[in-house]
């Protein structure tokens, strides 16, 4: 199986603040995607991320609230921007090897709190 | 947005019973997806099916997909504490097209 990596693994911010979480994954995977999950429910898609080229959001998701790089194959990072207490909630990235419906491979996720 | 409605919601059943989750939709799926997420962990897939009225089994684990691939159950057989954790169930196809659409999640609990 793929390995995922993300870090931070939690943070607690002040609302008005941004704060960039970081996913690296292993050469096994092609296609990343970040998702976000409120504990114990659904996950909901916020964006594909492309390499070399701007992400593909989801209805409700924008560049300006969520910025997304993917500079190489391996790695990713999402950026959640001026902070508001409703996006506290966990960050999660994936992986697959070919496409969106592939086994998803999970990072361990990011617990962000904003105060 | 099609929905896949999970149920029940949450679970919590002794050490050693059986149980089942189920997974249902109106939309019809090109194969349907199940995973495990544990506290602090991302989800981890554990069956993919394919076909209608497909059965897998993974150990004390049953998975069906519906005939009419609208829908999908999840049996534990003598549930062990080590079962405890979210079950996600991904769909994929129907009125989504590519994307994987993920239900609402069981959370089932363990008791020894």
């Amino acid at each position: 199986s793929a390995v995922i990596s993300q870090k931070p693994s939690r943070d607690i911010c002040q609302r008005g603040t941004s704060l960039t979480i970081q996913c690296q994954v292993d050469s096994q995977v092609t296609m990343m995607f970040w998702y976000r999950q409120q504990p114990g429910q659904s996950l909901t898609l916020i964006a594909t991320a492309n390499q070399g080229s701007e992400a593909t959001y989801e209805s409700g998701f924008v560049i300006d609230k969520f910025p997304i790089s993917r500079p190489n194959l391996t790695f990713s990072t999402l950026t959640v921007s001026n902070m508001s207490p409703e996006d506290s909630s966990i960050y999660l990235c994936s992986g697959s090897r070919t496409s969106n419906t592939d086994t998803q491979y999970f990072g361990p996720g990011t617990r962000l709190t904003v105060l | 947005t099609q929905l896949l409605e999970q149920s029940p919601q949450f679970l919590s059943i002794q050490e050693g019973e059986n149980l089942t989750v189920y997974c249902n939709s109106s939309s019809v799926f090109s194969s349907l997806q199940w995973y495990r997420q544990e506290p602090g962990e991302g989800p981890v897939l554990l069956v993919t099916v394919v076909t209608g009225g497909e059965v897998k089994k993974l150990k004390r684990l049953t998975f069906q997909f519906g005939d009419a691939r609208k829908d999908s159950s999840l049996h534990i057989t003598a549930a062990q504490p080590g079962d405890t954790g979210l079950y996600l169930c991904a769909g994929v196809g129907g009125t989504s097209g590519s994307r994987l659409t993920f239900g609402e999640g069981t959370q089932l609990t363990v008791n020894p």
